[in-house]
């Protein structure tokens, strides 16, 4: 029983290509997220959903877009990939948004590589 | 802002060495406190977590104690073995969303 599960794992599609992540998460979690990790490791927030609603839309270019159907998904679509769109994308849910204090649940990540 | 500073890696150790891998965070407020685990090729795992001063989060043999007056939470296991090799990163959370540390990747020699 996968906790939150993002297809696919691995993507690789040329510059310029239009392709969407998606993430499900079956914990009952408020909560949701889109984290971007560099090949140094490095994590950074992208979008956070609050039972549907963005409460998190950091400095990320308009090329990328989430949308959240219902509360247990939330999928990243992105447009005109360039080559510096390749990292690991994570998923997270977590129960509340507001205290943070449960700390998050990770899908396993989706390796983006744009050539 | 929030931040939280680690230190870098990698670290290298024999198998039941003592580990320490230290952290210290910048925050505004009561922040909630966490180390993450990330194995090859896998997503980020909650290892353990503290919400208050002077809190000791505790799992699978790692500890780390929220210290307010140093705003430190350093990882710490007694013995390390082979199969904890891994990066771990340290974490706050100020509410509605958490900011990571830039991880340190730990190698255990058998």
């Amino acid at each position: 029983d996968t906790a939150v599960s993002q297809t696919p794992k691995y993507l690789v599609t040329q510059m310029g290509n239009d392709k969407s992540i998606k993430c499900e998460q079956n914990l009952g979690h408020d909560t949701m997220y889109w984290y971007k990790q560099d090949s140094k490791k490095f994590l950074k927030i992208m979008f956070s959903y609050n039972n549907k609603e963005l409460i998190i839309n950091e400095t990320v270019p308009n090329r990328f877009s989430p949308k959240s159907p219902d509360k247990a998904h939330l999928n990243l679509h992105i447009n005109s990939l360039e080559l510096g769109d390749s990292a690991v994308y994570f998923c997270a849910s977590s129960q509340r948004s507001d205290t943070g204090e449960n700390g998050y649940t990770f899908g396993s990540g989706t390796r983006l590589t744009v050539v | 802002g929030n931040s939280v500073t680690q230190m870098e890696g990698p670290v290298t150790l024999s198998e039941e060495a003592f580990l320490t891998i230290n952290c210290t965070y910048t925050a505004t407020g009561y922040p909630s406190l966490f180390w993450y685990v990330q194995y090859p090729g896998e997503g980020l795992q909650l290892l353990l977590k503290a919400t208050k001063a002077d809190d000791k989060g505790s799992n699978k043999g790692f500890e780390a104690t929220y210290r307010k007056e140093t705003t430190s939470f350093h990882l710490e296991k007694g013995s390390v073995q082979v199969s904890d090799s891994a990066v771990y990163f340290c974490a706050l959370n100020g509410g509605f969303k958490t900011i990571f540390g830039a991880g340190t990747r730990l190698f255990v020699k058998a």
